[in-house]
């Protein structure tokens, strides 16, 4: 069965530089959220969107800005990093509608030098 | 402010049946108790989930008491795949965003 597909699945950047993070949801999931994991930490939630609107903010920097798009793919922009941004980043995917959970990638590692 | 709470680790044997404890006596009439799990590193897993009665599934079951105030999981055969921090979750519906706890490192030993 598909799964929730997050690329890259490792990245290095320097501080103040740019990264962007991708999620491709389960087929047919209108749900994106997406979450930080630091080293040692529980995942803290950052943002979601449903049907390509955003429909939740937790704890995420104005430095960082996401979108989904109109195939339900979504996007995590971060902007000048910051060594404290290295973190597991993890995106789940959900149908509002239906009878399915939250199911997750595997993680996009970054890495801020 | 935390909505349940859980041991910090626990130990099980191989082989053996796993219970974990979870309190959530502030849990309101319409949120359900979701159980998740996250293999190191790994993406958090979703396990089970119930509102009032007993659920069971392939993976384990989850008994929540009659006052709805606390849970338990348990994993009938626990295997050294099961090693794992194991979340409960109080959640509205299933629509809701998931927050995440501090869990419990379950121990699996050989």
């Amino acid at each position: 069965a598909a799964g929730v597909i997050q690329s890259p699945r490792h990245l290095i950047k320097e501080k103040r530089e740019t990264a962007t993070l991708k999620c491709y949801p389960i087929p047919r999931h209108d749900t994106v959220y997406w979450y930080q994991q630091g080293p040692g930490q529980d995942p803290q939630f950052l943002i979601s969107f449903y049907e390509k609107m955003q429909s939740d903010k937790g704890s995420i920097p104005d430095r960082f800005s996401a979108q989904q798009f109109s195939d339900y793919h979504s996007e995590l922009n971060m902007s000048s990093l910051e060594l404290g941004d290295s973190a597991l980043y993890f995106c789940a995917s959900s149908l509002i509608q239906g009878r399915t959970e939250a199911f997750f990638g595997q993680g996009t590692r970054l890495t801020v030098v | 402010d935390a909505k349940t709470t859980q041991p910090t680790s626990m130990d099980c044997a191989e082989g053996r049946a796993a219970n974990l404890p979870c309190n959530h006596s502030t849990i309101s009439g319409n949120e359900y108790v979701y159980w998740y799990r996250q293999i190191h590193s790994q993406g958090p897993q979703y396990i089970i989930h119930g509102l009032k009665n007993n659920e069971t599934n392939e993976m384990a079951s989850l008994i929540i008491t009659e006052d709805r105030k606390s849970s338990t999981l348990i994993l009938p055969h626990a295997t050294l795949r099961d090693t794992a921090v194991y979340y409960c979750i109080v959640r509205v519906n299933r629509d809701d965003k998931i927050i995440f706890g501090k869990g419990t490192r379950l121990h699996i030993l050989p």
